[in-house]
Parts: C-alpha cells; sequence; structure tokens
C-alpha cells in the first residue's frame, strides 16, 4: 500500500467541525482511500472510504482532492466520543492478503 | 448484533506454555485475519484466511499458527510463547473482497513472561 502522512495530533472543542488532512502523493489510480479509528482501549473501526468522489456517512464526511493526493476526514460536530487515533489507509482494489496497512494516525482530543 | 469476538481478552503465561486465542464472528464473513499492534510498530498483520480452510501468512507469521475449520471461527495459536510476543491482538472479519469494511474484535491483550 502507498504511504499517507497524517498530523500526530489535533485537538478540537466538542461540537465544532473537525478537519483531519492526510496527504497521499504516491497514490495510484486504483487505490481506495480509507479511515478508520481506534477509541481508547478498543478495536479500530471503520469511518468511511472514497475513491474519488466526495463521500458521507453517517459518521463523517470525505473530501477528496480533484488530483486525488490529499484528503480530509470532516467530523461535523465532534462529541467527546470522537476522541481517538484516526488511519488514513490506501487500499488497492486486489489488496494482497486484504490487509490493512495501519500508520501512525492523528490523535483527536475533543475538550468539552 | 453483529460482531466479533475475541477470548480471552487479558492473558498472562509464561514462556513455552502453549496458548490458544479464539475469535469468533457471526456475520457469515468469508474473510477473516490476526493483526498484532505494538507501541510505534502500529497494527501488523499476522495471518488471514481468505474461507475455510484457506489461510495464508501475513507480515509477521513467526512464532504463530492458524487453522480456519469453520467459516465463524479462527483461533490464533501460539505453540511456545515467547516474552516478544507480549502485545495486543485484534482478530478482524469482512466480506470477501478488499474494499469492504473490516469489523475488529475488542482485542486480546497477552503478556509473555
Amino acid at each position: 500500500d502507498a504511504k499517507t502522512t497524517q498530523p500526530n495530533s489535533m485537538e478540537s472543542n466538542e461540537e465544532e467541525p473537525v478537519h483531519l488532512p492526510c496527504n497521499h502523493s504516491t497514490i495510484s489510480g486504483t487505490d481506495y482511500i480509507h479511515w478508520y479509528r481506534q477509541l481508547p482501549s478498543q478495536g479500530p473501526e471503520y469511518v468511511i472510504h472514497g475513491l474519488t468522489s466526495n463521500v458521507n456517512n453517517r459518521m463523517a464526511s470525505l473530501a477528496i482532492a480533484e488530483d486525488r493526493k490529499s484528503s480530509t476526514l470532516i467530523l461535523h460536530r465532534a462529541t467527546l466520543r470522537d476522541a481517538a487515533v484516526y488511519y488514513c489507509i490506501l487500499r488497492l482494489i486486489k489488496a494482497a492478503g486484504n490487509k490493512l496497512t495501519f500508520g501512525g494516525g492523528t490523535r483527536v482530543l475533543v475538550k468539552p | 448484533e453483529a460482531q466479533v469476538t475475541q477470548n480471552p481478552r487479558y492473558l498472562i503465561t509464561v514462556t513455552g506454555k502453549k496458548l490458544t486465542v479464539t475469535c469468533s464472528q457471526n456475520m457469515n464473513h468469508e474473510y477473516m485475519s490476526w493483526y498484532r499492534q505494538d507501541p510505534g510498530l502500529g497494527l501488523r498483520q499476522i495471518y488471514y484466511s481468505m474461507n475455510v480452510e484457506v489461510t495464508d501468512k501475513g507480515d509477521v507469521p513467526e512464532g504463530y499458527k492458524v487453522s480456519r475449520k469453520e467459516k465463524r471461527n479462527f483461533p490464533l495459536i501460539l505453540e511456545s510463547p515467547s516474552p516478544n510476543q507480549t502485545s495486543l491482538y485484534f482478530c478482524a472479519s469482512s466480506l470477501q473482497g478488499s474494499n469492504n469494511e473490516q469489523f475488529f474484535g475488542p482485542g486480546t491483550r497477552l503478556t509473555v513472561l
């Protein structure tokens, strides 16, 4: 899987939006952009994924740059429960072993 | 409730004493996988299974065994645990295909003395 770069940490106030950037300048045309998060003392959980178009679901939105070299995960109204490490992952359509290659992720702190 | 369960959640053992960590999913997923998570190294894949009786090595398979006799279960076996296998272990499952959401278990914290 191609490499992604994320900030180590970000802070946000409760009820405010959080924009988490991810750079993936070596992305190929067949790489999907996936986001997972890991809450304290829990296993990772899926957040969202996309290929070229922006995507929305009940948890978040994913904005993908036109050149696909970067993307932004948007949490529209952060809650205390959103405090977690967020991982941006690139996956080939036919990723060997179906594995997820987790990088360092961004630790999000939500302040009340 | 759709879920992946792991047992035990915590285990302290001694070097060389064989142990098995169980993983079970109730979503009829073909694909299952084991990861270990270590500080500074992130999550790394140990073994995976694309379906019953089909298993393959991930990135760090040394010292581990797996089996997939039933679709719902994917146990991780440490025949002779060593201290460098002290880690947090996660089981995951998904439908076939690399673009499907993976569901993770709650984790098993293993300490080998």
